[in-house]
């Protein structure tokens, strides 16, 4: 099946700095690109729709200037967590659709955020 | 507003049970329900359904779509240890606005197969 790729797997780091995470499609071109959000025992939380070369859709809720979408490429797509603060600590997980398999969403293999 | 609900939530079992787990799911401009198994990081897929009332099957586990009442179950047989996990499911839709699809996951149901 295809293959998204997500980086770092996990990151630490401390309250006012900005995290950068990285999603990529493998082996197919993925025009869009899901980030979701998941808490402790719960389930997955869509954030935002990337869409390449547009800008992301946010979903009601989501702030668009302190999660930064952008999908320059039909492969990669990042989620910018700006001005970290400890409540913003969670897993982070991106999903792509690969046109030529219906309906399947592929998922990245998360990276979970720690602010201090 | 688009909701998707499972339930249990929860369920602990004996290995070699049988387990179903509900979907409900209203979900305007719906275009398919998947299924997904998460253990620790990334969910894996188990299944697509599209159809009413054709069930998919995947050695022990099974699935089926009712269009009409708006859910799905997902069947495990012969409960096993490794069948611990998350269980989640997932609405596909069109989204109204844009035009694009996107994903709508469930409560997800925790599953815990005691040997």
């Amino acid at each position: 099946g295809a293959v998204v790729s997500q980086h770092p797997s996990w990151v630490i780091c401390k309250s006012g700095t900005s995290v950068k995470i990285e999603c990529r499609s493998l082996d197919f071109q993925a025009t869009t690109m899901f980030w979701y959000r998941q808490f402790p025992k719960q389930s997955l939380m869509l954030m935002a729709t990337s869409n390449e070369g547009s800008k992301a859709t946010y979903e009601q809720g989501v702030e668009k200037d302190k999660f930064l979408i952008n999908h320059a490429s039909l492969t990669l797509s990042t989620l910018t967590v700006t001005s970290a603060h400890p409540e913003d600590s969670s897993f982070y997980i991106c999903s792509a659709r690969d046109p030529l398999v219906v309906g399947e969403l592929f998922f990245g293999e998360g990276s979970r955020l720690t602010v201090l | 507003e688009d909701k998707v609900v499972q339930s249990p939530l929860s369920l602990v079992v004996h290995e070699g049970d049988t387990v179903t787990l509900n979907c409900s799911y209203e979900v305007t401009n719906f275009r398919s329900l998947l299924w997904y198994k998460q253990e620790k990081k990334a969910p894996t897929f188990l299944f697509m359904l599209t159809s009413s009332g054709i069930e998919k099957k995947s050695g022990r586990l099974s699935s089926i779509l009712d269009k009409k009442e708006l859910f799905s179950i997902l069947n495990i047989t012969a409960t096993q240890t490794g069948d611990s996990a998350i269980y989640l499911c997932a609405v596909g839709k069109r989204a109204t606005t844009s035009g694009t699809y996107k994903y709508i996951f469930g409560t997800g149901t925790r599953l815990k197969v005691l040997a």
